[in-house]
């Protein structure tokens, strides 16, 4: 069974700093992880998806690693805008489901 | 890209009612359905999994008789919480899956049970 752990649980940073968010999995075979973003009472918009044959995928000013043989993943926001203050998701395969991790709620300071 | 949605998007009854929530896979065919569910400051947990046709398998925990999981056809899945409790509030949130591993995530039902 998979298990998703993240941290920090939760993280304050000021505006324009860059961040990295972790995620780490124990099912190193899995074959995706997930990361989201989910806005209070909102649900959840997929950011970035990787592939097991992937090591990182980008989206603008984010950046999301894949290290199957560590089981961990990172995403990174580069100069973080007060508009980046969210939860972040990220989510592994299990069987044919999804495992989520409790997330990182992020708050970014004007 | 696929759209999942959810009906309603929020709702709010009395303790003791049964409440219906809607899942519908607007342009593909969603083979299995995922059904979560989110408590406040919590993540997701998958509560169930429906195949089209088949009966749920639920989750440990999950009272089969109490979150009536109907998946009758590809576009549509619903979720019935049968004699809601306050306890029973939560965000519940389905995914539908087709042919290919991506799953796309409907925008969620919030319900309150007074």
């Amino acid at each position: 069974k998979q298990e998703v752990t993240q941290i920090p649980a939760a993280l304050s940073v000021p505006e324009g700093e860059n961040l990295v968010l972790n995620c780490s999995f124990t099912d190193s075979a899995i074959y995706n992880l997930q990361w989201f973003r989910q806005d209070p009472g909102k649900g959840l918009t997929s950011l970035l998806l990787i592939q097991s044959s992937q090591r990182e995928q980008t989206s603008g000013r984010l950046n999301a690693s894949l290290d199957k043989s560590s089981g961990r993943s990172t995403l990174y926001i580069a100069a973080s805008q007060p508009g980046d203050s969210a939860t972040y998701l990220c989510a592994g395969p299990n069987n044919n489901d999804m495992r989520f991790g409790a997330g990182t709620r992020l708050t970014v300071k004007p | 890209g696929a759209v999942v949605s959810q009906h309603p998007s929020w709702v709010i009854c009395k303790s003791g009612t049964s409440v219906k929530i809607e899942c519908r896979s607007l342009d593909f065919q969603a083979t299995t359905m995922f059904w979560y569910r989110q408590f406040p400051k919590q993540s997701l947990m998958l509560m169930a999994t429906s195949n089209e046709g088949s009966k749920a398998t639920y989750e440990q925990g999950v009272e089969k008789d109490k979150f009536l999981i109907n998946h009758a056809s590809l576009t549509l899945s619903t979720l019935t919480v049968t004699s809601a409790h306050p306890e029973d509030s939560s965000f519940y949130i389905c995914v539908g899956k087709g042919g290919s591993d991506t799953q796309y995530f409907g925008p969620g039902t919030r319900l309150t049970v007074l």
